[in-house]
């Protein structure tokens, strides 16, 4: 167990739906990254935050727009659902925004499944 | 950009046996660090292992190792006496400088068998 909760496990909707996958990092940890891995683009980053801040943003679409609170926990919302949006998606925590020195490394929680039919 | 290459699509591997996985990285960072995760067919991202760029020794973690040769730009995950729990998706990642993502490889499947 990583410590890294996500709810929910799965999630099956239709075509132009919206819907909110969330994160809860280990405790003390105040980064959290977001991931997609489909089966056509593997495991892609899709947008950091940093207590509370977006630090950095990697092949995350328009329609996708995520957040982090003050309790740190992060949610992921996913609007005008497609086909190509079912994927894996992960989130992930790690203690700072990255320093060589801490071996920073990055927990990554169970994922939540969506299926868009 | 950086770039991570995986290009062992499938490993096969008996029980007991050592098992090296392959990666190269290509990156013009100056310092990065160097991953390897594990994914069972369950789902989840098991972190292994972590080297530094500037680390002079290889990193090891149990019965894993990882095989850094900075010249080459390859990171290659040796995994001793395999076990029949060994057998998963690995995956090779890097981040660049700031830690700010994970850049990974398109993964190997590992199989182990009795």
């Amino acid at each position: 167990d990583s410590g890294v909760t996500q709810t929910p496990k799965h999630l099956i909707t239709a075509t132009g739906q919206r819907v909110t996958l969330r994160c809860s990092p280990r405790s003390g940890d105040l980064s959290v990254y977001w991931y997609q891995q489909s089966l056509d683009q593997g495991l892609q980053f899709l947008i950091q935050y940093y207590n509370g801040e977006e630090r950095a943003k990697g092949n995350i679409l328009e329609r996708f727009s995520a957040q982090q609170f003050p309790d740190l926990h992060s949610e992921l919302n996913l609007s005008s659902l497609e086909l190509g949006d079912s994927a894996l998606y992960f989130c992930a925590s790690a203690a700072g925004i990255g320093s060589f020195e801490l071996n920073n490394e990055q927990f990554f929680g169970p994922g939540t499944r969506l299926t868009v039919l | 950009a950086q770039k991570i290459t995986q290009t062992q699509p499938g490993m096969f591997v008996q029980e007991k046996e050592a098992v090296t996985l392959d990666c190269t990285y290509d990156t013009s960072d100056p310092s990065y660090g160097l991953f390897w995760y594990k994914q069972p067919s369950s789902g989840e991202m098991i972190f292994l292992i972590y080297q530094g760029s500037y680390d002079q020794q290889n990193a090891t973690e149990g019965r894993y190792s990882l095989n850094f040769q900075k010249a080459r730009k390859s990171a290659n995950l040796v995994i001793s006496a395999s076990q029949l729990g060994d057998s998963a998706m690995y995956f090779c990642a890097m981040s660049p400088t700031g830690f700010q993502k994970l850049v990974f490889g398109t993964g190997t499947r590992l199989l182990v068998s009795p």
